[in-house]
This record gives C-alpha cells, sequence and structure tokens, in this order.
C-alpha cells in the first residue's frame, strides 16, 4: 500500500516563527510536491521536486521555502509565518510521466496566531 | 495559459438524480486529464484518469477535444458520494516534469 506521510495533522504556531512541515513517500517516486488548499481556491502549488537537492517554484511560493535532501523526504518552511499562512497543506508525490497518479498526503492544517 | 475550470462551488441533489461536474481545460497541447476526489476526512485520492477510460464507482468521464470539457458523470447519484470533487490536467509545462493542474473544486452534496 502506497504511502505518503506528514509529520502533523495540527499544528499551531505563532506569527514570526520558522515552521517546518515535513513530509515522507515511500513509493521510490522522483517527484514531490507541497499545495495549499483553501476554500473556494482549490488545491494552489507552492514548490514541488523532480529530484534530490532540485527544487522548482510553483505558483505561489512566497514566504515559503523547500528542501530535498534526500528523495524519499521533502520539507516545507516557512521561514517567518504570518496570518495569511493559515491553511490545510497538502504534500504529493509521484512517479516521472504524465499519465501517472499523484499520491497525497493526509494534509497538516496549520494555524498562525 | 494552461488552466482547468470547474464553475460550480457547490452542486447539490437529490438521491438517485443524474450527476454531471462540469471541467472545461485550456492547454496547447495533448492534454491527460484527471478527476480527483476528496472525501470527509480523508485524503484526496485519484477517481479516474481519462486514458483508462474506466467507470469507477459509477462515476464516468469523456474527454471531449473540440469543447475541451471533462465532465464527470453519474447516472444515479448515492448518498456516499457526496465529496469535493477536483478536475486536474497535466501536461509537459516547463521544467523537468510534469505538474498536475487542479481546478478549484466542486462540493457534491447528495441529499437523502
Amino acid at each position: 500500500d502506497v504511502k505518503v506521510t506528514q509529520s502533523s495533522r495540527y499544528l499551531v504556531k505563532r506569527t514570526g516563527e520558522k515552521v517546518f512541515l515535513e513530509c515522507v513517500q515511500d513509493m521510490d517516486h522522483e517527484n514531490m510536491f507541497w499545495y495549499r488548499q483553501d476554500p473556494g481556491l482549490g488545491l494552489r502549488l507552492i514548490y514541488f521536486s523532480y529530484d534530490v537537492k532540485m527544487k522548482e517554484k510553483g505558483d505561489i511560493p512566497e514566504g515559503y521555502s523547500v528542501s530535498r535532501e534526500k528523495k524519499e523526504r521533502f520539507s516545507l518552511i516557512l521561514e517567518s509565518a504570518s496570518t495569511n499562512q493559515t491553511s490545510m497543506y497538502l504534500c504529493a508525490s509521484r512517479a516521472s510521466g504524465r499519465i501517472y497518479e499523484q499520491f497525497f498526503g493526509p494534509g497538516t492544517r496549520l494555524t498562525v496566531l | 495559459a494552461q488552466r482547468v475550470t470547474q464553475p460550480e462551488k457547490l452542486l447539490s441533489v437529490f438521491k438517485g438524480a443524474p450527476v454531471e461536474l462540469k471541467c472545461n481545460y485550456s492547454y496547447s497541447g495533448s492534454p491527460e486529464l484527471f478527476w480527483y476526489v476528496q472525501y470527509s476526512r480523508q485524503r484526496l485520492q485519484l477517481l479516474l484518469r481519462h486514458i483508462s477510460r474506466e467507470s469507477i464507482k459509477g462515476f464516468t468521464a469523456d474527454l471531449n477535444k473540440g469543447e475541451t470539457s471533462f465532465h464527470l458523470k453519474k447516472p444515479f447519484a448515492q448518498e456516499e458520494d457526496s465529496a469535493m470533487y477536483y478536475c486536474a490536467l497535466s501536461g509537459h509545462m516547463g521544467g523537468a516534469t510534469n505538474k498536475l493542474i487542479f481546478g478549484t473544486g466542486t462540493l457534491l452534496a447528495v441529499q437523502p
């Protein structure tokens, strides 16, 4: 059974804190993604990575950075959390190729106070 | 620009009624299209992909290149179909990988 896991289901942080969201996949997928999911806005891509140490900006990268030191792990970093980053964050992984399914983690609901 | 449009935020139907969730796309090449579903308190998961031409849980979707649409249909809705549905497009968009572009989602509510 394929698995994408995220380090926390719920997280509460204060404005200005540095926040780390961790994602691990066990499918040996090349590609990993971070999205935020907001009502009425759907899924918006923050960053993605197609290989170890490689990363590309998605549609809304401002205020975020990422790290991929190992193939199975993709971290999302909020350098200085702000209240407008309160959201559901979804990690996903996918094998290379257009036709392949993207597998999602359970999500982390982040609240920034 | 590559885009996926789901015009309805909410679709409410009665049990047994037909369902059609609309999806239109904009893409200059040959797209691959998917429907993803998120049931309450569950993770987002693939429902079906156009290349498979299969029916999953009674749902079907046909790619219409002339109308650039990929509507999701089911002849008789069930209460357990209530969920958020996302249409997604995959294509080569530069860079070294193919990304999925998602629509904004349609919440399907099936009333008893």
